[in-house]
């Protein structure tokens, strides 16, 4: 299994622009998370998944958009980029919800908005 | 909604010697609480976890105690080494499913 994997490892925008930050996961797994990660701090959730077809916001959904039309892929949308989303994003995965069982987390990409 | 403090944000250790790194959370409801590691440039990784009917768990070096009553938790690494030296975070869970994080402890160990 490759687990969570996620594309691109790196991106430079400007601001306004948009893209998409793909997510991936082979471990048919139900429930699928978007973190970003600010320079020095914690992981913050921006929106969840519980499976296809399904998601909810989590605590900083401002500026950013999903979807998940299948089990496997979990894309974020980044709609006119600002500065302040300048961060890593991780993608995550796991079978049974938090709490009952482990997180898989990606990669990362680290994102610049100049 | 949860709110997790997690103290000190460095530490620096002796090889060898013992480190503790402490989170408090907010929400009473919480009932999951679990510890993860971060190397520089990688993805975290969870590396103990503990629930809320238990106070204590022990995975050969690394111990996690919880106090419901008084809201905080504990990691605790004995007989550290250099490849202990990383960020660890501590998460608690809330309403739905989400984890709230800890702003994270940098450990360093000097050989």
């Amino acid at each position: 299994n490759a687990g969570v994997t996620q594309t691109p490892k790196f991106r430079i925008l400007k601001i306004g622009q948009s893209m998409t930050l793909q997510c991936t996961q082979d471990m048919n797994h139900n429930y699928m998370y978007w973190y970003r990660q600010d320079p020095g701090m914690g992981l913050k959730l921006i929106y969840y998944s519980v499976g296809a077809g399904i998601t909810d916001k989590g605590e900083v959904p401002n500026g950013y958009n999903v979807s998940r039309s299948t089990t496997e892929d979990f894309p974020l949308r980044l709609e006119l980029a600002a500065p302040s989303q300048t961060s890593v994003y991780f993608c995550a995965s796991n079978k049974q919800g938090i709490g009952n069982s482990p997180l898989h987390f990606g990669n990362g990409t680290r994102l610049t908005v100049t | 909604g949860e709110n997790v403090e997690q103290h000190p944000s460095t530490l620096s250790v002796q090889e060898g010697d013992s480190a503790v790194i402490k989170c408090t959370y907010s929400d009473s409801a919480s009932n999951y609480f679990p510890w993860y590691k971060q190397e520089l440039g990688k993805r975290p990784q969870l590396i103990i976890d503990i629930r809320s009917n238990v106070g204590e768990k022990k995975d050969q070096r690394i111990a996690v105690t919880l106090n419901k009553t008084a809201k905080h938790f504990s990691l605790h690494i004995t007989e550290t080494q250099p490849e202990d030296s990383a960020v660890y975070f501590c998460a608690a869970d809330n309403a739905g499913n989400m984890l709230t994080f800890g702003g994270g402890t940098r450990l360093m160990v000097k050989p």
